[in-house]
């Protein structure tokens, strides 16, 4: 069975910090890799993607992942945060074909001016 | 386009009892998933519908349950409360089935206390 690990539980930065958020996936065949975000008071919303091609993915609001599959990771990264991407973040995978899309235990990021 | 709908938003219940949620997917989607999230176990997958019929199930007792109906609106039961029930039921929908395209689209959410 799939499983999706999300290293950090709780990330503090300062704004203008650069982020990275940890993601490893266990599955060794084909995936399909996502982000997803929760704005507090807010529903999960869609940030990126990754499906094929090129490795690094960029999404909403200046976010990127790359995807390095020798490693099953799947990285989010921004290089300056801002105090309104405080969040919880949920990286997603599911194998192709119709397989349930498992989702990490999320990180929440605080952004403090 | 009016996004998807979950009823009831908040609902407190006792042990013993059981429950019935409501979703109405994104107008054009056929496929609704179900997952439960709660603080400890993040997001937990508990059932996929498409056209009607239930495509993917997780690792979850008989007690609950869903289905779909032929406007794809859907409903998850769960009877016989625990309190290990409580929890955020998110319902997402997409247009295909779900699963392969991975974009689904999220409602707010129905949050159950079990008390």
């Amino acid at each position: 069975a799939q499983s999706v690990s999300q290293h950090n539980h709780h990330v503090i930065l300062s704004e203008a910090a650069s982020l990275e958020l940890g993601c490893n996936y266990s599955y060794g065949g084909t995936v399909n890799l996502f982000w997803y975000v929760q704005y507090p008071g807010q529903h999960l919303q869609l940030l990126l993607k990754y499906f094929s091609g090129d490795p690094l993915v960029k999404g909403i609001k200046g976010f990127e992942a790359e995807f390095i599959k020798s490693k099953f990771s799947f990285n989010l990264r921004k290089p300056s945060v801002q105090w309104s991407d405080t969040a919880e973040y949920f990286c997603a995978v599911n194998a192709r074909g119709n397989t349930p899309l498992v989702f990490g235990k999320g990180t929440r990021l605080s952004v403090i001016a | 386009k009016a996004g998807v709908t979950q009823t009831p938003r908040y609902l407190i219940k006792t042990r013993g009892q059981q429950v019935t949620l409501s979703c109405s997917p994104i107008s054009g989607h056929r496929s609704v998933s179900w997952y439960q999230q709660t603080p400890g176990q993040g997001l937990q997958f508990l059932f996929e519908y498409f056209s009607e019929t239930q495509r993917n199930k997780g690792n979850f007792p008989g007690r609950f349950s869903g289905r779909q109906f032929s406007n794809s609106r859907s409903e998850m039961n769960v009877s016989t409360l625990e309190l290990g029930d409580s929890a955020l039921y998110l319902c997402a929908s997409s247009l295909s089935q779900g699963m392969n395209t991975g974009e689904l689209f999220f409602g707010e959410g129905s949050r159950l206390t079990v008390l």
